[in-house]
């Protein structure tokens, strides 16, 4: 079993639509949540970053983590074609003293908005 | 600012070369870490190099290897390649340091082990 799952998509919506795209973890030493977003041809960007539980918003973007269920999720308001992408959640555990250098991938959602 | 840069961006090898990619990390970083990715296994760590020395290292065959220079500038080399190499290869950059720091990835090296 991975370490973090992702729902593998792929996803379809209309433009204006709110997506949710989620990740589990196994692995309760993970401490740092992040987004990032990846377009064809290109390496991934950081979108969102969080360390407690609960929710963050940037924008038209909002993290959400629970630590408890070993769940989080990312949501996207008011989507647009832009937003096509391959999404990824990641995760850094500092178990063992282990530095931040070290980003577990979940399998990435690859999204589609049309106009 | 300039990005994090890779070469080559594409690479061709035939079963059983080696091949070396190359990593420029974003000036003033001195933490980079690579990465495979495949359309099966996604992203996976391969290994981190801060200040010339392997910080962490993933579950890869010792084919696998890495260096770090001095001015942080990172290679990895790849050896007797096997069909199942084929990936695009990611390195990342990051200030480092006692606290999360983000990581900035570079485009990318495509390789194709034919």
């Amino acid at each position: 079993q991975k370490e973090v799952e992702q729902d593998p998509g792929p996803l379809s919506v209309p433009e204006g639509a709110i997506v949710s795209l989620n990740c589990t973890y196994s692995n309760s030493a993970f401490q740092y949540f992040m987004w990032y977003r990846q377009y064809s041809r290109k390496g991934p960007e950081l979108l969102m970053y969080t360390y407690s539980s609960g929710n963050k918003e940037d924008g038209r973007f909002t993290a959400q983590v629970d630590k408890s269920s070993k769940y989080i999720s990312l949501f996207i308001r008011d989507s647009q074609p832009s937003d096509s992408a391959t999404y990824l959640c990641a995760m850094i555990s500092r178990a063992g003293g282990t530095s931040y250098g070290k980003l577990t991938f979940g399998q990435g959602t690859i999204l589609t908005v049309h106009p | 600012k300039a990005g994090v840069t890779q070469t080559p961006r594409y690479l061709i090898k035939t079963r059983g070369q080696q091949v070396t990619l190359s990593c420029s990390p974003i000036s003033g970083h001195r933490s980079v870490s690579w990465y495979q990715q495949t359309p099966g296994q996604g992203l996976q760590f391969l290994f981190e190099y801060f200040s010339e020395t392997q910080r962490n290292k993933g579950n890869f065959p010792g084919r696998f290897s890495g260096r770090q220079f001095s001015n942080s500038r990172s290679e990895m080399n790849v050896s007797t390649l096997e069909l199942g190499d084929s990936a695009l290869y990611l390195c990342a950059s990051s200030q480092a340091g006692g606290s999360y720091n983000e990581q900035f990835f570079g485009p990318g090296t495509r390789l194709t082990v034919l």
